[in-house]
């Protein structure tokens, strides 16, 4: 069964340096979606991509954070100076287009830790 | 925008009973799915259940979609049953909105 990937799976950073976390959709989706958890804490939508353009964004989603669909199989979020606060669980989601279910499937996840 | 209750918060179990997980939203919705957070940290899609009823092995869900609530049943629990239960619900197309998640202890 068709899965989402992400690498890597965890992640130690400095305070101040970039990061990129990486997934790959299930091949034929078109709708993109980060979503994070703070532990302990329940999972916050992040950002939504379809089309090649962001579709919706939250709060959390500032200036700091970027995402890219550098080519047709991966999609990538850019942390550009991490802050403590942005240790969590970092989970990457597509969807298909027109689908019946509208089920979005989830990755495994990316633990960042910013010390 | 959409909001989503979920309880009980907690829940700690007997190996062997049954339980029930419920979960409130808001507004009307186009998505509804139940996950299980394993002790990785992995998010399991359970069910995708919009309105109506879905079994698989000793789990079942049923929502209701014209009064706003799901409910997640578990029989006869293991062990490996323990973790947390988010609910998520949203429009089509758009973000699913989280519940605070239930967390399950299954003691044996």
């Amino acid at each position: 069964e068709p899965e989402v990937t992400q690498t890597p799976s965890h992640q130690v950073t400095q305070m101040g340096q970039e990061v990129i976390l990486r997934c790959v959709p299930i091949s034929n989706h078109l709708y993109f979606y980060w979503y994070r958890q703070i532990l302990g804490q329940k999972v916050e939508f992040l950002v939504s991509f379809y089309n090649n353009e962001i579709s919706e964004k939250s709060e959390i989603f500032d200036d700091q954070f970027s995402v890219e669909r550098p080519d047709g199989s991966n999609f990538t979020l850019k942390i550009r100076s991490t802050k403590l606060e942005d240790s969590a669980m970092y989970f990457c989601a597509s969807k298909a287009e027109y689908s019946i279910p509208e089920t979005q499937y989830f990755g495994p996840g990316t633990r960042l830790l910013v010390l | 925008g959409i909001q989503v209750e979920q309880s009980p918060p907690d829940l700690i179990l007997q190996e062997g009973a049954n339980s029930t997980l419920r979960c409130n939203f808001s507004d009307s919705v186009n998505n509804l799915q139940w996950f299980h957070q394993n002790p990785w940290g992995q998010l399991i899609n359970l069910f995708y259940i919009p309105s109506g009823t879905k079994q698989n092995g000793r789990l079942s869900a049923t929502t209701v979609a014209t009064e706003r609530y799901s409910l997640l049943y578990i029989s006869s629990s293991q062990t490996t049953d323990s973790g947390v239960y988010f609910c998520a619900a949203g429009e089509y197309g758009n973000k699913l909105v989280f519940g605070a998640g239930t967390i399950l202890r299954v003691k044996s």
